[in-house]
């Protein structure tokens, strides 16, 4: 199975500690988005990498998090000092490279954040 | 400002009873809308793009139109298995996508 690959998929913290949620999108896939989803809420965009660079940061809290997408191994979002309000499902998608706006996105199956 | 809305929230129909989900969509500039299918403590699984007003995509008793102000997803003779949240999401020229909150369709047999 050459799917997105989201690891681990649950993952607990105590508040003040930092949270590692690994991602290796779809084979052939050079585009990596990252979404946040709470209970009772939609998926909420967060962030757009391709290879070593951010596209679009603009859904991401300016403090405390931060997305890298590094030449060799998986997308890497960070949350440092996590709190109480970070517990929630985190998920990640990859598109081919090209029109990357343009082709569907295919997602991983999350990782579970609990703070405690 | 870039909304979608969905509905109904919830769905419940008898195995056989063809239904249709609702998405309506206020973005500046539509370049795509995406339908997924997402089942418990899964990730979303595309279904279908639609790019512009009057396209129709299907897959067996799934089919998606299209028109400049919403997008329905038609449901023929649905099965137990069927049963999963609907999502909808669109990506307008500001590059994000935003998503609807879902519909959570229940197939009875």
């Amino acid at each position: 199975n050459a799917g997105v690959m989201q690891n681990p998929r649950h993952l607990v913290r105590r508040r003040g500690q930092e949270a590692r949620l690994r991602c290796s999108p779809m084979k052939g896939h050079s585009h990596v988005y990252w979404y946040r989803q709470l209970p009772e809420e939609g998926l909420k965009f967060m962030v757009y990498l391709q290879k070593e660079n951010i596209i679009d940061e603009s859904g991401m809290p300016k403090e405390r998090f931060s997305a890298e997408f590094p030449k060799e191994g998986p997308s890497i979002l960070r949350i440092q000092q996590v709190v109480r309000g970070d517990s929630a499902a985190y998920f990640c998608a990859s598109s081919p490279p090209g029109r990357g706006y343009h082709q569907p996105q295919h997602f991983g199956d999350g990782t579970r954040l609990s703070i405690l | 400002e870039d909304q979608v809305t969905q509905s109904p929230e919830a769905l419940r129909l008898q195995e056989g009873e063809s239904s249709s989900l609702n998405c309506s969509y206020t973005v500046s500039g539509l370049r795509g809308l995406f339908w997924y299918r997402q089942d418990p403590g899964k990730g979303p699984e595309f279904l279908f793009t639609l790019y512009s007003a009057g396209e129709e995509k299907e897959k067996e008793r799934l089919k998606a139109t299209l028109t400049k102000k919403e997008s329905f997803l038609h449901i023929t003779a649905p099965k137990p298995e069927d049963s999963a949240t609907y999502l909808c999401a669109v990506q307008a020229t500001g590059n994000q996508f935003y998503f609807g909150t879902g519909t959570s369709l229940t197939v009875i047999p």
